[in-house]
């Protein structure tokens, strides 16, 4: 039962165009969303964070928008840029006697384009 | 500032042979988990603590242990490996749950 879903596996944007990664959930009680960047042979690094009493989070050229009713997320970045190139996971926490784990998503590989 | 460090970088075992991966971070966080990381199934939880003397099982415990003794360490153990169990590793430490989970950069194991 995948709790955290990311339904595109892959993406490919054009330099300085905008990349849109989408996140959709399952679970009610997740309260607080994150985005994490992977390159090859290296862990995963935190990229931006939500909570869900907001609808909108915003650290330089990314952007994440938590539509609650929908149950969704998306990450944009704007511009793009080569070294942006990665696995994207989205991942959630809620409240309660299980808020004290992540749930990760598949990953969306997003390859930007010179 | 080492962060959280993992070792071995890479290991390959024969089946039914066990191991302890090390995890190791001086961030002095509280909480640290155990991911495996398997193609098309992203990164899935496989035991994580909140702090020294008191751990939980994730998603996919089976044929593994862990203990938190220390809140430097968190040593994942294999009983007794199965191909099955081959994938990438990664250990991650946090302040607590609504922050930033630190990543190793992960042990890749094969089993044969």
């Amino acid at each position: 039962d995948q709790q955290v879903k990311q339904n595109s596996p892959s993406l490919s944007v054009q330099e300085g165009r905008i990349s849109i990664l989408n996140c959709d959930y399952t679970n009610s009680m997740f309260d607080y969303f994150l985005w994490y960047k992977k390159y090859p042979a290296e862990g995963p690094t935190f990229l931006i964070s939500i909570s869900s009493i907001k609808d909108k989070n915003e650290d330089g050229r990314f952007t994440v928008f938590l539509n609650k009713s929908a149950k969704h997320l998306s990450l944009h970045i704007v511009p793009s840029q080569p070294g942006d190139s990665a696995v994207y996971f989205c991942a959630a926490s809620a409240k309660g006697s299980s808020g004290d784990k992540l749930t990760f998503g598949t990953g969306t590989r997003l390859a930007v384009r010179p | 500032n080492a962060g959280v460090t993992q070792t071995p970088k890479f290991q390959v075992l024969k089946t039914g042979q066990s191991m302890t991966l090390q995890c190791a971070q001086d961030m002095n966080h509280e909480y640290m988990s155990w991911y495996r990381q398997d193609p098309g199934m992203g990164l899935r939880l496989i035991h994580y603590s909140v702090g020294a003397g008191i751990t939980d099982q994730g998603e996919v415990p089976n044929g593994y242990n862990v203990s938190r003794s220390t809140t430097e360490d968190f040593p994942l153990r294999l009983l007794s490996a199965a191909p099955s169990q081959t994938s990438v590793y990664f250990c991650a430490s946090s302040y607590n749950r609504n922050t930033e989970a630190f990543f190793g950069q992960g042990t890749r194991l094969t089993v044969v």
